[in-house]
């Protein structure tokens, strides 16, 4: 199967701009999870998805941080404006889930941010 | 809360020579714990998962993992380490709250030496 898809792989951008990522998950898998991977550090979940609807945003810095998945496939992430404390690599995971069992995440490769 | 502890931010270990990587983890209820592997410029990895059943989780290129309630620990282990081992490895723990999510450790260097 094709695993998940991230784009793109590297951004450099100057504090205050915009910048959005993109993740297409696993064909079929209903949930998608944003984390954030500062250098160092273990991922740390922003963000997840079970279709199109928020399971949990807690930790997302919503006066800058946005994320939608408005057909329960794609998903976007946007930053905006970009501080310098940004510069991680955002990785997108999903995942298939049933009643009866949970089979774990597939990762995409993530896209490295860079904010000068 | 669930959480997981990597006490060892790097660790050395000589090619051939056995490898093993600490974890220990903080969890209300039955633990559902992951190993994954996280090698330069690529996403995560997964090695293996303990969630129910033998202590003793066998998973992809050769590692295997010890599950141990009492001493609340998930290490991972491979009895003879490669170069190619080298690379940063994830303890993470499911949160059966809201979603599945996994919450991860902060993470292990590996460094295996020819």
């Amino acid at each position: 199967e094709a695993g998940v898809a991230q784009s793109p792989r590297y951004k450099i951008i100057e504090k205050r701009q915009s910048v959005a990522f993109w993740c297409n998950p696993i064909s079929g898998h209903a949930t998608l999870y944003w984390y954030q991977q500062i250098l160092g550090q273990g991922p740390k979940l922003l963000i997840q998805f079970q279709n199109n609807g928020v399971v949990d945003d807690s930790q997302l810095p919503k006066d800058r941080f946005s994320a939608e998945r408005l057909k329960g496939v794609d998903s976007t992430l946007k930053i905006q404006p970009a501080k310098l404390e940004d510069s991680a690599v955002y990785l997108c995971a999903s995942s298939l889930e049933s009643t009866l069992m949970w089979y774990g995440y597939t990762f995409g490769s993530g896209t490295r941010l860079t904010v000068v | 809360a669930q959480s997981v502890a990597q006490p060892e931010d790097q660790v050395n270990v000589a090619e051939g020579n056995p490898l093993t990587v600490k974890c220990t983890y903080s969890v209300s209820g039955n633990p559902y714990l992951f190993w994954y592997v996280q090698y330069p410029n690529r996403g995560l990895q997964f090695l293996l998962k303990y969630i129910t059943g033998d202590n003793l989780v066998k998973g992809s290129y050769g590692f295997e993992a010890e599950f141990n309630k009492s001493q609340t620990s998930f290490h991972l282990k491979k009895p003879s380490a490669l170069v190619s081992d080298s690379a940063l490895y994830f303890c993470a723990v499911r949160d059966l709250g809201a979603g599945n999510k996994l919450t991860f450790g902060g993470g292990t260097r590996v460094l295996v030496k020819p």
